[in-house]
């Protein structure tokens, strides 16, 4: 079974800079793949970025990029020139590569991010 | 073009009751999965559908039922409802088509909160 750790509750940030989202996860797949999603106090799910296993260049969109560590199973998220609306709950999450039914996501706990004017 | 839309926004039903949400997925994806959300955790994998019938399913007992319909959407049935079931349960859709492969970006709806008094 897959495992997804974000051990950090909570994490401020001042309008326009910078800040990193960390998440580890736990598997024995060699091919996957990694998500960061965002969930705004209006409930909506939304997808930020994601990250094949099999690419080694790390994902960006935008302001978002991550970290990807294969060997490390770590995957962080970071957030250049942070806005008032990036407040939101942060939620990296799994997905075994989808052959069939394999298509379920595993999350991890979440982090609040609070970005300060 | 309408994204994944769940209705009743909010319930609230009292122990021993069943319940039955519903969702239409994205114009188009013909796959929806179903996520439970308890307060400051993340969403926890109940079951998936695809061509009418349950594909994958977590760790949640037999009272957590579905059904999907010709047209895609879905509905979540929960029987002898308990306190801990009350949480804000995510509709997502994703497309799989005809080869049995799939685009494995899922699309969230805005949930339905569940108050189970």
């Amino acid at each position: 079974a897959q495992t997804v750790t974000q051990s950090q509750p909570e994490m401020s940030v001042q309008e326009a800079e910078t800040v990193t989202l960390s998440c580890t996860y736990d598997t024995s797949e060699n091919n996957y793949y990694l998500f960061w999603y965002k969930q705004p106090p209006s409930r909506q799910m939304i997808l930020v970025i994601r990250q094949e296993a099999y690419k080694q260049q790390n994902a960006t969109e935008n302001r978002f990029s991550v970290n990807f560590q294969k060997a490390a199973k770590s995957f962080s998220l970071k957030i250049s020139d942070s806005q008032l609306g990036d407040t939101a709950m942060y939620f990296c999450a799994f997905m075994k590569t989808p052959t069939g039914a394999n298509s379920k996501l595993t999350f991890g706990k979440g982090i609040t991010l609070s970005v300060r004017p | 073009d309408a994204g994944v839309t769940q209705s009743p926004t909010h319930l609230i039903k009292t122990r021993g009751q069943q319940v039955t949400l519903r969702c239409s997925p994205k114009s188009g994806h013909d796959t929806v999965s179903w996520y439970q959300q308890a307060l400051g955790q993340g969403p926890q994998f109940i079951f998936q559908y695809y061509e009418e019938e349950e594909r994958q399913r977590g760790n949640f007992p037999d009272r957590f039922s579905g059904h999907q319909f010709p047209n895609y959407s879905s509905e979540l049935n929960v029987n002898a409802l308990l306190l801990g079931d009350s949480a804000l349960y995510l509709c997502a859709s994703s497309f799989r088509g005809l080869a049995g492969g799939m685009r494995n970006e899922q699309f969230f709806g805005p949930g339905t909160r569940l108050t189970v008094l």
